[in-house]
């Protein structure tokens, strides 16, 4: 099976602008997580979805939302963008496990530069 | 709250030596406990979870419930374990997909 991927891989946008990011989870994953890593704050949730629908929300402001299409693809959305907003954003996409919670397959990142 | 605290940011061992990174987590119900790497120019990967209580690649974690830690070990180390080392936590019940990560480990295997 093809991994999660992301794009794009690099993007560099300005203070003030906004941004889409995208990914595509495994195939047959319904749920997708995001994660901000930053060298000082490390690697923090975001949000995810599952069958198109918000089932968990970390601590960031409302300038960081996102959504999720039938085909469990996702998309995460930073309006009015600050220089702190500069991180790798990491997706994760999992499959509901016999067991315990599901393990979590993450993308190689979308690396944000915000100037 | 929940956290997850790694106290070292860098371990150096030598090959052969054992390794032992440290883990402790705060969490008020039944935790489910992760370790992922991440190697060089990879993606971060699932290493082992505590629930399937195996070894991979010679690593294994026990869950101290009393202790409130998930050390990761390996009793002889190997150049090619270099890496990035993420302890991470999840809710029990129930399938979620919220991880709440540590600040990480490097781990640094010198010949």
């Amino acid at each position: 099976k093809a991994g999660v991927t992301q794009t794009p891989r690099y993007l560099i946008k300005t203070r003030g602008q906004q941004v889409t990011l995208s990914c595509s989870p495994i195939s047959g994953h319904r749920s997708v997580s995001w994660y901000q890593q930053t060298p000082g704050q490390g690697l923090q949730f975001l949000f995810e979805y599952f069958s198109e629908t918000q089932r968990n929300k970390g601590n960031f402001p409302g300038r960081f939302s996102g959504r999720q299409f039938s085909n469990s693809r996702s998309e995460m959305n930073v309006s009015t963008l600050e220089l702190g907003d500069s991180a790798l954003y990491l997706c994760a996409s999992s499959s509901p496990g016999l067991v315990g919670p599901d393990t979590q397959y993450f993308g190689p990142g979308t690396r944000l530069t915000v100037l | 709250a929940q956290r997850v605290t790694q106290p070292e940011k860098l371990l150096s061992v030598f090959k052969g030596a054992p390794v032992e990174l440290k883990c402790n987590y705060s969490y008020s119900g039944s935790p489910e406990l992760f370790w992922y790497v991440q190697y060089s120019r990879q993606r971060l990967q699932l290493l082992l979870r505590h629930i399937s209580r195996e070894s991979i690649k010679g690593f294994t974690a026990d869950l101290n419930k009393g202790e409130t830690s998930f050390h990761l070990k390996k009793p002889f180390a190997q150049e090619e374990d270099s890496a990035m080392y993420y302890c991470a936590l999840s809710h029990g019940s129930g399938n979620t997909g919220k991880l709440i990560f540590g600040q990480g480990t490097t781990l640094q295997v010198k010949p």
